[in-house]
């Protein structure tokens, strides 16, 4: 079984500062990772994924996210924050590529002028 | 393309009618994923299908969530009866074998 746990519902940051979200997996096999992004009313848009190649994986709109298997994390960051970034983060697992997808709870970005 | 097309965008019921949300996946498209997401709950899958055949319905809440797939370019979740609990936004997500599930921009369900 497959799950995730993002840490912090809401995270502030200032406007150029470092974006930093946190996830944290479980999974019995080896995992596939991913990060989407929902801006208010819309559906889920994928960042990016993790699929058991490079541990340091880069996505779109500047954001990037390292696999550590000794920590089970998958955190995602941005080195400077833009006022665009504000939206609700999703991680999410799966042991089966796309097919099955967990997603935690969310994460709320805020960005302040 | 114009995406992952779910209709209505927002439905507003009354206890125990019948319910019936669609969505027509991008063309080409050959794996069909409805999930829920609530406050309480966040995001479940409910029910995916390939080529058109139920493959997973574990997520499936109970009896009065039926879901069909009757070719490649559309599919239904219904609800019947429909309860105060079941209001949520209603996700549709498409993909091609193995690759990035596209969103369609949900359906927005209140039940009172």
């Amino acid at each position: 079984a497959q799950s995730v746990t993002q840490l912090g519902s809401h995270v502030s940051v200032s406007e150029g500062a470092l974006v930093l979200l946190r996830c944290n997996y479980s999974s019995s096999v080896p995992p596939y990772l991913f990060w989407y992004v929902q801006y208010p009313n819309q559906g889920l848009q994928l960042l990016l994924k993790y699929t058991s190649a490079a541990t340091l994986v880069k996505g779109i709109n500047g954001f990037e996210a390292e696999f550590k298997k000794s920590e089970t994390s998958f955190h995602l960051t941005k080195p400077s924050a833009h006022m665009s970034d504000a939206a609700e983060y999703f991680c999410a697992v799966s042991g089966t590529g796309f097919q099955k997808l967990v997603f935690g709870t969310g994460t709320r970005l805020l960005v302040s002028p | 393309d114009a995406g992952v097309i779910q209709s209505p965008r927002h439905e507003v019921t009354e206890m125990g009618q019948e319910v019936t949300l669609r969505c027509k996946p991008i063309s080409g498209h050959n794996s069909l994923f409805w999930y829920r997401q609530t406050m309480m709950r966040g995001l479940e899958l409910l029910i995916y299908f390939n080529n058109n055949v139920p493959i997973d319905d574990s997520g499936m809440p109970e009896d009065r969530f039926s879901a069909k797939m009757p070719n490649a370019s559309f599919s239904t979740l219904k609800i019947q009866p429909s309860e105060p609990r079941d209001s949520a936004v209603y996700f549709c997500a498409s993909s091609w074998d193995n690759s990035e599930a596209f969103f369609g921009q949900g359906t927005r369900l209140t039940v009172v």
